[in-house]
C-alpha cells in the first residue's frame, strides 16, 4: 500500500486554459474526496464519490469544475476556463465507507497556479 | 451547518516547552473531532481523533487533546515540543450521521518551534 497519490504535483497554467488532475486512492478504499486549500485557509470540501457514484458536490464546485471516478478506482478533477481565483492546492483523500472508526488518508496535493 | 474556529494563526514556542493549540467548534448536531498536521509540501496526516468515550485522547508524536462538550472545544496539547513539530495544524469536525463523512476544517495554526 503506497498511500494516496496525486499527479501532477504542480501545475502552472494560463488563465482560460483547461487543466486535469488525477488522484489514485488506496486500493481498497471505496470513498474518495476532493478538497481545495487556498493560502492561509484550511481545506474546503468540494465533492466525494462512493465507488463510481458522485454523492455530493459543494456549492464551491462551479459549473467549470467536473470530477469523475469512472471505474470506482482513480478519479480526475477537471477545471475548464481557469481563473486566477482557482489558484490553490487541490487535495484528494480516500477512506473506507463502512464503520465508524474510519480515517481519511490524504494525498500530497496538486498545487495549481493560474497566471 | 458546522464550523471550526482556530483563533491562533501562529504560535511560536521554544523547544522543550509545552504548547496548546486551541480549537472551538459550532454544530447543531453531534460531531466527531479530529486534529491533522501538515508539513510543508505534504498532505495532511491524522494526529488524533475523538469519536466517543474518554474525553482525553492521545495521538501520535506525543500529542493529546481534550474534548469539552460544554465549551465546545477540542484543544491540542503537547508537554514538550521538538523542532520537528514545526508544521501547520488543523482542527476538523465531521457529522456523526449524514454529511457523507466530509470534514470541515478550521483555518489552521502554524506552530513554529524555536531553539
Amino acid at each position: 500500500d503506497t498511500g494516496v497519490s496525486q499527479n501532477p504535483r504542480h501545475k502552472i497554467t494560463k488563465r482560460g486554459q483547461n487543466v486535469t488532475f488525477r488522484c489514485d486512492p488506496i486500493s481498497e478504499h471505496n470513498r474518495l474526496y476532493w478538497y481545495r486549500q487556498t493560502l492561509g485557509q484550511g481545506p474546503e470540501f468540494l465533492t466525494y464519490f462512493q465507488n463510481e457514484a458522485q454523492l455530493e458536490k459543494s456549492r464551491l464546485l462551479s459549473d467549470r469544475f467536473s470530477a469523475e471516478r469512472p471505474k470506482g478506482s482513480f478519479s480526475t478533477l477537471e477545471i475548464q476556463r481557469t481563473e486566477q481565483g482557482d489558484s490553490a492546492m487541490y487535495l484528494c483523500a480516500s477512506s473506507l465507507a463502512q464503520g465508524v472508526d474510519y480515517e481519511q488518508y490524504f494525498g500530497p496535493g496538486t498545487r495549481l497556479t493560474v497566471t | 451547518a458546522q464550523s471550526v474556529t482556530q483563533l491562533d494563526s501562529q504560535v511560536p514556542v521554544f523547544e522543550e516547552a509545552p504548547v496548546e493549540l486551541r480549537c472551538n467548534y459550532s454544530s447543531s448536531v453531534s460531531v466527531y473531532l479530529f486534529w491533522y498536521v501538515q508539513y510543508p509540501n505534504q498532505g495532511l496526516q491524522l494526529l488524533l481523533k475523538y469519536l466517543s468515550g474518554s474525553t482525553l485522547v492521545k495521538g501520535i508524536n506525543g500529542f493529546e487533546a481534550e474534548f469539552n462538550k460544554s465549551q465546545t472545544s477540542f484543544h491540542l496539547r503537547k508537554p514538550s515540543v521538538h523542532i520537528s513539530d514545526t508544521a501547520e495544524y488543523f482542527c476538523a469536525v465531521r457529522l456523526i450521521t449524514g454529511g457523507g463523512n466530509k470534514l470541515t476544517f478550521g483555518t489552521g495554526t502554524q506552530l513554529k518551534v524555536e531553539l
